[in-house]
């Protein structure tokens, strides 16, 4: 099964800052993907990262909010821009890995955010 | 679009009694579905899933569940509780045709001794 590191585990931040995250993965993985955990409520999906182009975004969810960067088959950023209190959550990397047959998804440990 | 009910928020069971979380799901064709369990301060785990064949799929740390087509459902269970299953789970269903995965809003168990 894949391996993904990511980082920051947790950070607190100011209102109006950035914060980007990272996601690495120990083996080339064709889909990964950025959820988004809201207190007390369930994971959604932000977007779909794909290598050598831009992320495809779910509705609700704006590249100028959001940019990713998607650089090789192994790694994955996701800033979290001009933040506000709103914005604390847990965000969580994912990845499709076709060597267990590409139907489910393994994760990160997440990164708890917190905007003050 | 697809969709799942996780009807329960919390689930409360002793240990050693079985246990059951339930889940629905709503997709256009035939579904994908998951099971995933989330412990304190950590990543999503995955449990089991269910693809095609049997309806009663094994997972791990002797969970199961049943998929039910005309009900459709994918309800989780285990015989016997366990302390250490305490944790949020979280039932996920995709449609074969599409990558996007769809959680429920997620079951609490707890588990008493």
């Amino acid at each position: 099964s894949a391996v993904i590191s990511q980082k920051p585990s947790r950070d607190i931040c100011q209102r109006g800052t950035s914060l980007t995250i990272q996601c690495q993965v120990d083996s080339q993985v064709t889909m990964m993907f950025w959820y988004r955990q809201q207190p007390g409520q369930s994971l959604t999906l932000i977007a779909t990262a794909n290598q050598g182009s831009e992320a495809t975004y779910e509705s609700g969810f704006v590249i100028d909010k959001f940019p990713i960067s998607r650089p090789n088959l192994t790694f994955s950023t996701l800033t979290v821009s001009n933040m506000s209190p709103e914005d604390s959550s847990i965000y969580l990397c994912s990845v499709e890995d076709r060597r267990t047959g590409g139907e489910k998804l393994f994760f990160g440990s997440g990164t708890q955010l917190s905007v003050l | 679009a697809q969709s799942v009910a996780q009807p329960e928020d919390q689930v409360n069971v002793a240990e050693g009694n079985p246990l059951t979380v339930k889940c629905t799901y709503s997709v256009s064709g035939n579904p994908y579905l998951f099971w995933y369990v989330q412990y304190p301060n950590r990543g999503l785990q995955f449990l089991l899933k269910y693809i095609t064949g049997d309806n009663l799929v094994k997972g791990s740390y002797g969970f199961e569940a049943e998929f039910n087509k005309s009900q459709t459902s994918f309800h989780l269970k285990k015989p016997s509780a366990l302390v250490s299953d305490s944790a949020l789970y979280f039932c996920a269903v995709r449609d074969i045709t599409a990558s996007k995965l769809t959680f429920g809003t997620g079951t609490r168990l707890q588990v008493t001794l």
